[in-house]
């Protein structure tokens, strides 16, 4: 098992243009989340789901869009980066049994000049 | 809202020369406090779960303990395969009824031959 995927690993952005960051699980987890790791700061939740088709705002959800067409993906938008949004992204899973159990990816670092 | 403080943020040790690591919390109905580990340029690993005072977990040189304010990580007879960034969490609620993670800014240990 891969376990969770991110694409890609690294992508340096200018203000104003778009991206999509792509997670992928094999794990069959019904539970998805996005979240940003700044320095000085714990992880913050950006957007979550609890099932295909579902998608839900987290804590810091503005400038950032999910779908989550299957489940065994959940995509992350920005539609107009800004500099403020340069920060490493991970994409995590989990299952109903033990939601707080979270599997990583391994983080897509964003650069917004 | 929960908080939760990590102490020291740094901590180098020597191999074999034991140690804690401290996170301290504050929540109004503990629902469960979780450690990750995070080696550098990957995503967070869990470690444990701990969900009421007196409850000791461990899993080779590591041994989590919660008291109701806080939770300690022990580590025995380190090895340089040890030293990462070791986070803690606490669940708490966001708007929309979900429980979400809140994580500490982490303690960075290196552990040195």
């Amino acid at each position: 098992n891969a376990g969770v995927t991110q694409t890609p690993k690294f992508r340096v952005l200018k203000t104003g243009q778009s991206m999509t960051l792509l997670c992928a699980q094999d794990m069959n987890h019904e539970y998805m989340y996005w979240y940003r790791q700044d320095p000085g700061m714990g992880l913050r939740l950006i957007h979550y789901s609890v099932g295909e088709g579902t998608t839900a705002k987290g804590e810091v959800p503005d400038g950032y869009n999910v779908s989550r067409l299957k489940k065994q993906n959940f995509l992350l938008g920005l539609e107009s980066a800004a500099p403020s949004q340069t920060s490493v992204y991970f994409c995590a899973s989990s299952y109903e049994g033990a939601r707080e159990t979270q599997y990583f990816g391994p983080g897509t670092r964003l650069l917004v000049l | 809202e929960d908080q939760v403080t990590q102490s020291p943020e740094a901590l180098r040790l020597q191999e074999g020369e034991s140690s804690s690591l401290n996170c301290s919390y504050t929540v109004s109905g503990l629902r469960g406090l979780f450690w990750y580990r995070q080696d550098p340029g990957k995503g967070p690993e869990f470690l444990f779960t701990l969900y009421s005072a007196g409850e000791e977990k461990e899993k080779e040189r590591l041994k989590a303990t919660l008291t109701k304010k806080e939770s300690f990580l022990h580590i025995t007879a380190p090895k340089p395969e040890d030293s990462a960034t070791y986070l803690c969490a606490v669940q708490d609620w966001l708007n929309t009824g979900f429980q979400k993670l809140v994580f500490g800014t982490g303690t960075r240990l290196l552990v040195s031959p």
